[in-house]
Parts: C-alpha cells; sequence; structure tokens
C-alpha cells in the first residue's frame, strides 16, 4: 500500500495552465478508472474535483480535467486563478480488497 | 444539504483508546460506503479504514490492522472508529468521508487526535 507520487509542488502564473502527475502501479492506477482528485485549501477539508479519471462533480468549474495514462494519472487546471492555490490530492482504488491509496500531495502557487 | 459531523478527539497517551463518531446528515446514510481519512500535522491525506452500507465488510489499512474498528448505526446515521494501543504516529486529524461511487463525495470538518505523554 505505498502512496501514489506526485510532485511536492507545482506553480503558475494566473491565466496559465498547470498538470499535476500522479503515477502508480498497475494495483491501482493502471488497474482501474477510479482515479480522483482534491483540493484542500489550509485547516479546510478536502473537496472533490474530479472522480472517475475524468469526470466533474456539480458545481467545479471545467478549467478542471483528468486523464489517466497506464500507471500515470494527471490534473489539469486551466487559466489558473489565485484561488486555486491549494494543495492537491490524486486516490485511487486499489486491486487490495476494497483498500484506498492516495498521493503525497502538491501544493500548487499562483505566483 | 450533506452534512458530517465528526467528534470525538482529543488527548491521550501512547497505549490508550479513544472513539471516534461521526454523524450524517442530508442523505441516505444507509445506502453508502463510508471511510475513515487521516492527515498527520502538515502531511498527506491517508485512507485508514472503511465499511460497506450495511456493515457487512471492513477493511483497514495496514499500519491500523488489529488496533483500530469501524464500525456504524444506520439507525442513528452514524459512523464510528474505536482506536486502541495509539501510538504517536496515530496523531491526525481524522476525517469522516462517503462514497457515492468508487470516491470519496462528501467530507466532515475532521476531528483532531494528539497521542502524547
Amino acid at each position: 500500500q505505498s502512496a501514489l507520487t506526485q510532485p511536492a509542488s507545482v506553480s503558475g502564473s494566473p491565466g496559465q495552465s498547470i498538470t499535476i502527475s500522479c503515477s502508480g502501479t498497475s494495483s491501482d492506477i493502471g488497474a482501474y478508472d477510479y482515479v480522483s482528485w482534491y483540493q484542500q485549501h489550509p485547516g479546510k477539508a478536502p473537496k472533490l474535483i474530479i472522480y472517475d479519471v475524468s469526470k466533474r462533480p456539480s458545481g467545479v468549474s471545467d478549467r478542471f480535467s483528468g486523464s489517466k495514462s497506464g500507471n500515470t494519472a494527471s490534473l489539469t487546471i486551466s487559466g489558473l486563478q489565485p484561488e486555486d492555490e491549494a494543495d492537491y490530492y490524486c486516490n485511487s482504488y486499489t486491486i487490495s480488497g476494497s483498500h484506498w491509496v492516495f498521493g503525497g500531495g502538491t501544493k500548487l502557487t499562483v505566483l | 444539504e450533506v452534512q458530517l459531523v465528526e467528534s470525538g478527539g482529543g488527548l491521550v497517551q501512547p497505549g490508550g483508546s479513544l472513539r471516534l463518531s461521526c454523524i450524517a446528515s442530508g442523505f441516505t446514510f444507509s445506502a453508502y460506503w463510508m471511510s475513515w481519512v487521516r492527515q498527520a500535522p502538515g502531511k498527506g491525506l491517508e485512507w485508514v479504514a472503511n465499511i460497506k452500507a450495511d456493515g457487512s465488510e471492513k477493511y483497514y489499512v495496514d499500519s491500523v490492522e488489529g488496533r483500530f474498528t469501524i464500525s456504524r448505526d444506520n439507525a442513528k446515521n452514524s459512523l464510528y472508529l474505536q482506536m486502541n494501543s495509539l501510538r504517536v504516529d496515530d496523531t491526525a486529524v481524522y476525517y469522516c468521508a462517503s462514497h457515492q461511487g468508487r470516491k470519496f463525495d462528501f467530507w466532515g470538518q475532521g476531528t483532531l487526535v494528539t497521542v502524547s505523554s
């Protein structure tokens, strides 16, 4: 049950696009299309922003998009806004019997 | 409006026990899997345990297997986490979260558990 691998930090200027990668294995990301992404502002609970690799919950901006290739998932945020500055976590269902694994988290700084 | 409200956190000595509770409202609690997820201070999220809608299946991360027990009372719309033999590295904010599908849809505000002598 090793954590998924994310870059510790990424940054971008307002209006730009950034992509956060999430690397796993054939036992998690590669096994199912059950990758989700969460946004967490300081002192707040995480919020679901992408599920089933690329689906957005109602109310989440279409500036957020997700994709997957093999054992790696990605979150892209386009048209960066100051309020996007937060921590982002990927998550995947695993083949280990209804277990879940999170990535280590990526701190997004909007310059 | 979906609401998940955790309680029961606090300061406990190593080796001690604590029981967390999570009360749900705004959705059909008895129809969904539920999880506990924790976050150590300044660290990332870690899935801890989950339980099937009817309570018949329970799963745990290896590090808490045998020490923690997840349970639920659907009549009270409540989720619980009994934590025994607590260790310093169990110190974290504990969140309850609902699973409406293969995702953590809604989260509570969290309750802080501090294990220290």
